[in-house]
């Protein structure tokens, strides 16, 4: 068990709106992603964190933005949702100090934009 | 070109044979290689990691790694019905590339 508690599991928001997605870890690791999974598609790297205020974007970032406040916990905001982010969000820590080390996943949120 | 490429299967196999599961990948300075196992509705799983050529086993679970051919394995001996999941390739340059996964299903 990684210690990284997702929330909320599941979100039914409209179009517009703005949404916060919360990730939770207990371990102290340093390095945490957000990723969406989409069939077809895979898992697909939207921002990630290498400490604290530390961030950096992935291959889809358009539409997200996060933060990192404290080492436990990585924020993703959906500003204006639009229909094109209903997809299932993953947050991911690495084991130890590196991100070369394996990545280990959180329960997911379930998130539909109407 | 997609980075990762694995077959979406279904890849069906008797319970009690051997599953390989094949992953190809683009990038010739990709480091680290690692094994994943999705149940349907929940997340990925960690099953194996590899980073040098040749087999890393582990239990039933055995990966192998070609980088002169640019191919990952995972061989699953005894299948069992609990097998059954999707099984993600990931590949590690300067970050994570997934590959879209491959669905085995083990027949009892």
């Amino acid at each position: 068990d990684a210690g990284i508690t997702q929330s909320p599991r599941h979100k039914v928001t409209e179009t517009g709106t703005p949404v916060t997605l919360r990730c939770h870890q207990t371990e102290n690791h340093r390095y945490m992603y957000w990723y969406r999974q989409d069939p077809g598609h895979g898992l697909r790297l939207i921002h990630y964190s290498y400490g604290v205020k530390d961030t950096d974007k992935g291959e889809v970032s358009d539409g997200y933005s996060v933060s990192r406040s404290k080492t436990e916990d990585f924020l993703l905001t959906l500003e204006s949702a639009t229909s094109s982010q209903t997809s299932v969000y993953f947050c991911a820590i690495s084991e130890g100090r590196n991100s070369n080390q394996p990545q280990h996943f959180g329960d997911g949120t379930r998130l539909s934009i109407l | 070109q997609k980075e990762v490429e694995q077959n979406s299967g279904p890849l069906s196999v008797p319970e009690g044979a051997i599953a390989s599961l094949n992953c190809t990948y683009s990038d010739r300075g990709s480091q680290s290689f690692f094994w994943y196992r999705q149940y349907s509705g929940k997340s990925p799983e960690l099953i194996m990691f590899i980073y040098s050529n040749g087999d890393k086993e582990d239990g039933r679970f055995t990966a192998q790694l070609n980088k002169a051919s640019q191919y990952v394995s995972l061989l699953i001996r005894d299948s069992q019905p609990s097998d059954s999941a999707t099984y993600l390739c990931a590949a590690l340059l300067y970050k994570y590339i997934f590959g879209t996964g491959t669905r085995l299903k083990v027949l009892a």
